[in-house]
């Protein structure tokens, strides 16, 4: 399937501080979703992006998505410990528009 | 409650085994996904269902079989010929062909001894 590069692979912070994930495409995306997986469970839907240069924000978290739509990125503001666990972004590919999965981020952060 | 569960969470099985994994989704999604996952590692796919009596091969399908006779039912078998069958595999659903999120089971951690 088509690649998709994520950075960095761990990341340790502490509490307080922000976080920042990167994913980068070589080709252009129709649209990205972003995952958390916390530690031993299973991976959750954070949000979808689609449209060139889009912001969105959950809470704490924003997620942008480039201009070229190539590139996204997962910023968290203050981290919590409960912000713990794997981020994963997602692109469809493939004529049945499976998901390919990015390596992952692993935040831990540190009280 | 809708969801897709599967089962069992741990699995233990000796080398040379086959051994099925089970997973069932009451979400009435078309599109139904098996992944594996290595410790630290990102989701790799090993088959997927579109519908119904149709399933293709993923990134890493070599020692893996599945079926797709029911909508709600989609059962991985790690066969004796996949060379390192250990791993924690997770199962996910979608509504399909929209680009939709995937809603993922709890995940089945396999051990091979």
């Amino acid at each position: 399937g088509q690649q998709v590069m994520q950075i960095p692979q761990y990341q340790h912070v502490q509490e307080g501080e922000d976080f920042t994930t990167y994913c980068n495409s070589s080709t252009t995306l129709s649209n990205i979703q972003w995952y958390k997986q916390r530690p031993g469970g299973h991976p959750v839907f954070l949000i979808q992006l689609v449209k060139s240069g889009e912001v969105k924000k959950q809470k704490r978290l924003t997620f942008q998505f480039g201009e070229a739509k190539k590139n996204s990125s997962l910023h968290i503001t203050a981290t919590q410990t409960t912000d713990v666990g794997t981020y994963f972004c997602a692109r469809p590919s493939g004529s049945a528009r499976q998901l390919t999965f990015g390596s992952g981020t692993q935040l831990t952060v540190l009280p | 409650d809708g969801g897709i569960t599967q089962s069992p969470k741990y699995l233990f099985r000796k080398e040379g085994q086959n051994v099925t994994l089970s997973c069932e989704q009451n979400l009435n999604h078309d599109a139904m996904y098996w992944y594996r996952q290595d410790p630290g590692q990102g989701l790799r796919l090993i088959y997927y269902s579109q519908i119904v009596n149709d399933f293709q091969k993923g990134d890493i399908a070599e020692g893996y079989s599945v079926s797709r006779e029911k909508k709600e039912s989609f059962p991985l078998t790690v066969t004796s010929a996949q060379k390192n069958p250990t791993a924690f595999y997770l199962c996910a659903s979608s509504i399909g062909g929209r680009d939709r999120e995937a809603f993922f089971g709890q995940g089945t951690r396999l051990t091979v001894v």
